[in-house]
C-alpha cells in the first residue's frame, strides 16, 4: 500500500496567516491527489482534485501544488471559517490511502 | 441534486455481520461512477473499503478482502454494504461517497453513520 505521510499533524495560524499542510506519499502517484476538509460531526468536503484543480464551489484561497511524490495544500489568507481538519488522499493506486490529517485551529 | 444517505443497526455484536444501506437520490448508480464505502475510525483516521462501480464491478481494500462485500438493488437506487465477523476494531463511523471517474476524487458523500460493536 501507498503510505501517505501528512505533516504537520496540527497546527495553530492566526487569522489572514497563509497556512501550508504537506503530503508525500512513498512512491509517485502521478498527481492523483486531492484534499479534504473535515468538520466536527461532518462529512468531509472535497477541496483538491487531481493536485491542482479546485473544487467546484471552494474559494479561491484554497490551492494545490504538488506532483511525482510531494504534494501540498496552501491557504493564501486564513479565515475563521478554515478551522478544521484537513486530509489528504492518494489515487495512484488501489488500495486508496489517506493521510493521517492536519488538525488547523485559531491561534 | 445528488444526495446520498446511510442507514445501518448502529449496534452489532462481535462476530456478527454488519449491513449498511447507501440510499442515492437525485443520480442513478448505474449510469456513472463508483459507489463506495470509507470509514472513519476513533481517532480520525480513515479507510477506503471498497466500492460498486455504475456497471457492477466491485474493488475491495485487501486488508478486508475475505470479509467484505458490496453488492447494490439498482431498482432501490441504493449499494450495500456487508463485512463478515466484525470485531471491536470495526467500530466507526461509516460514510457512503461517490468517485467520480478522470478527476479522481469523492464530489458527495453521505452524513454518515456511527457503527459500533459491542457485546
Amino acid at each position: 500500500d501507498i503510505k501517505m505521510t501528512q505533516s504537520p499533524s496540527s497546527m495553530y495560524a492566526s487569522l489572514g496567516e497563509r497556512v501550508t499542510i504537506t503530503c508525500k506519499a512513498s512512491q509517485d502517484i502521478k498527481s492523483y491527489l486531492s484534499w479534504y476538509q473535515q468538520k466536527p460531526w461532518k462529512s468531509p468536503k472535497t477541496l483538491i482534485y487531481y493536485a491542482t484543480s479546485l473544487a467546484d464551489g471552494v474559494p479561491s484561497r484554497f490551492s494545490g501544488s504538488g506532483s511525482g511524490q510531494d504534494y501540498s495544500l496552501t491557504i493564501s489568507s486564513l479565515e475563521s471559517d478554515d478551522t478544521a481538519t484537513y486530509y489528504c488522499l492518494q489515487h495512484g493506486e488501489s488500495p486508496l490511502t489517506f493521510g493521517a490529517g492536519t488538525k488547523l485551529e485559531l491561534k | 441534486d445528488v444526495q446520498l444517505q446511510e442507514s445501518g443497526p448502529g449496534l452489532v455484536k462481535p462476530s456478527q455481520s454488519l449491513s449498511l444501506t447507501c440510499t442515492v437520490t437525485g443520480y442513478s448508480i448505474t449510469s456513472d461512477y463508483a459507489w463506495n464505502w470509507i470509514r472513519q475510525f476513533p481517532g480520525n483516521k480513515l479507510e477506503w473499503m471498497g466500492y460498486i462501480s455504475y456497471s457492477g464491478s466491485t474493488s475491495y481494500n485487501p486488508s478486508l478482502k475475505s470479509r467484505i462485500s458490496i453488492t447494490r438493488d439498482t431498482s432501490k437506487n441504493q449499494f450495500f454494504l456487508q463485512l463478515n465477523s466484525v470485531t471491536t476494531e470495526d467500530t466507526a463511523t461509516y460514510y457512503c461517497a461517490r468517485y467520480r471517474y478522470g478527476s479522481s476524487y469523492f464530489d458527495y458523500w453521505g452524513q454518515g453513520t456511527t457503527l459500533t460493536v459491542s457485546s
